[in-house]
């Protein structure tokens, strides 16, 4: 069956550190793998997402995630904090066409320190 | 673009009655909507998947009767909590499927008092 795991449920980072979320997925074919974030009052917001091709993965808002099939794991990375970054990071599995039965992962809670 | 509303935002009703969530995608058409269910400090879990115009394909352990989902227009899904309890108290979240992506909407705190 698919799942996924994010490790850490909650990370405080320093602005202007670097950032790397953890995600490992179990799926028996090609996954297909999004990061969402979500903040208060609004809808989750798709960062990135790999489909194929190029395991390196650039989204929006300075976010990058590399696919490493041997390992089941698609980290999300950003190389500088920002303040605004601070909110619920969730990683997904897509199965049949990419984008039906997302399966999320629990969540990471960012806080970022001034 | 690619804008989806719920409403109301939050919904605060008493144990046995009935609240309708409604899910809009604002400015672009959707086939498919889903149906997902967040609580507290967890992730989200699919709840149902809703196609204009035909029957919504409900996930395992999910009692249909008691969550009644209608898709019926092209920018319209809602979700009926049928004489709710307590135990149904949670953040409902739905998504707009379009150009290959689900684009969420802000979620429904429901409390059941």
């Amino acid at each position: 069956a698919q799942s996924v795991t994010q490790p850490d449920i909650h990370i405080t980072v320093s602005e202007g550190a670097s950032l790397e979320l953890r995600c490992n997925y179990s799926y028996g074919a090609t996954p297909y793998l999004f990061w969402y974030v979500q903040s208060p009052g609004q809808g989750l917001q798709l960062l990135l997402k790999y489909f194929s091709g190029d395991t390196l993965v650039q989204g929006i808002k300075g976010f990058e995630a590399e696919f490493k099939r041997s390992q089941s794991s698609f980290n999300l990375r950003k190389p500088s904090v920002h303040w605004s970054d601070a909110a619920e990071y969730f990683c997904a599995v897509g199965a049949i066409g990419g984008y039906n039965k997302l399966i999320f992962g629990a969540g990471t809670r960012l806080a970022v320190h001034p | 673009g690619a804008v989806v509303s719920q409403h109301p935002s939050w919904v605060i009703c008493k144990s046995g009655t009935s609240v309708k969530i409604e899910c809009r995608s604002l400015d672009f058409q959707a086939t498919t909507m889903f149906w997902y269910r967040q609580f507290p400090k967890q992730s989200l879990m699919l709840m149902a998947t809703s196609n204009e115009g035909s029957k919504a394909t409900y996930e395992q352990g999910v009692e249909k009767d008691k969550f009644l989902i209608n898709h019926a227009s092209l920018t319209l899904s809602t979700l009926t909590v049928t004489s709710a309890h307590p135990e149904d108290s949670s953040f409902y979240i739905c998504s707009a499927l379009a150009y290959n992506e689900q684009f969420f909407g802000p979620g429904t705190r429901l409390t059941v008092l």
